[in-house]
């Protein structure tokens, strides 16, 4: 199993620009999620997932789209890359007890 | 008050020392509990569930305060593979969970 894996590892983006974060896992879990991860904020919680064509906000959805057309694959789109954006992004799938797989993560830097 | 609270650190402890962490809730009805292990620039990790009983796994026990709304982690003969940050989580509702801000733990020679 790969578990949960996340491309790119890095990105760099100009303001204004778009790009898709790719998501995918092979654990066949139904709920998946996207979080930014900012120093002294923590994880925060962007949009998840509770199965293929299911999404929903989290606590910080703007600027950001998300769709679940297969049970593996759960992409983020940045519509139009602000500098505020930019983050540590993780994507996770959850497991039967709650516990949550993270994949590597993508660094991405908005200038 | 924020859903899930955590002293930020760093705790700085000699090897072989015991450290604990508390992390403090306000959500009442968080069902499901856990600490997470995060190294530098790494995705965070699964340590341990926290049960109501309590767990052990080797050298870190968790605990679950139900009354005062808190869990530990206990760390005991600290290594220096053990410096890291840890995260408390908690189920808030359907299969949504809430992370702190994480502990920094620095164990030095």
């Amino acid at each position: 199993n790969a578990g949960v894996t996340q491309t790119p590892k890095f990105q760099v983006l100009k303001t204004g620009q778009s790009m898709t974060l790719q998501c995918a896992q092979d654990m066949n879990h139904e709920y998946m999620s996207w979080y930014r991860q900012d120093p002294g904020m923590g994880l925060r919680l962007i949009h998840y997932s509770v199965g293929a064509g299911i999404t929903d906000q989290g606590e910080v959805p703007n600027g950001y789209n998300v769709s679940r057309s297969t049970t593996e694959d759960f992409p983020l789109r940045l519509l139009s890359a602000a500098p505020s954006q930019t983050s540590v992004y993780f994507c996770a799938s959850l497991g039967t007890a709650y516990e949550q797989y993270f994949g590597p993560g993508t660094r991405l830097t908005v200038t | 008050r924020k859903e899930v609270e955590q002293d930020p650190g760093p705790f700085n402890v000699p090897e072989g020392a015991t450290v604990a962490f508390n992390c403090t809730y306000s959500n009442s009805a968080s069902q499901s509990f856990f600490w997470y292990r995060q190294d530098c620039r790494k995705e965070p990790k699964l340590l341990m569930s926290v049960y109501s009983s309590g767990n052990e796994d080797g050298r870190f026990t968790a605990q679950l305060n139900r009354a005062s709304q808190y869990i530990s982690l206990l760390i005991r003969d600290s290594k220096l593979s053990d410096s890291a940050t840890y995260l408390c989580a908690m189920n808030t509702g359907f299969q949504k969970l809430v992370f702190g801000t994480g502990t920094r733990l620095l164990v030095s020679p």
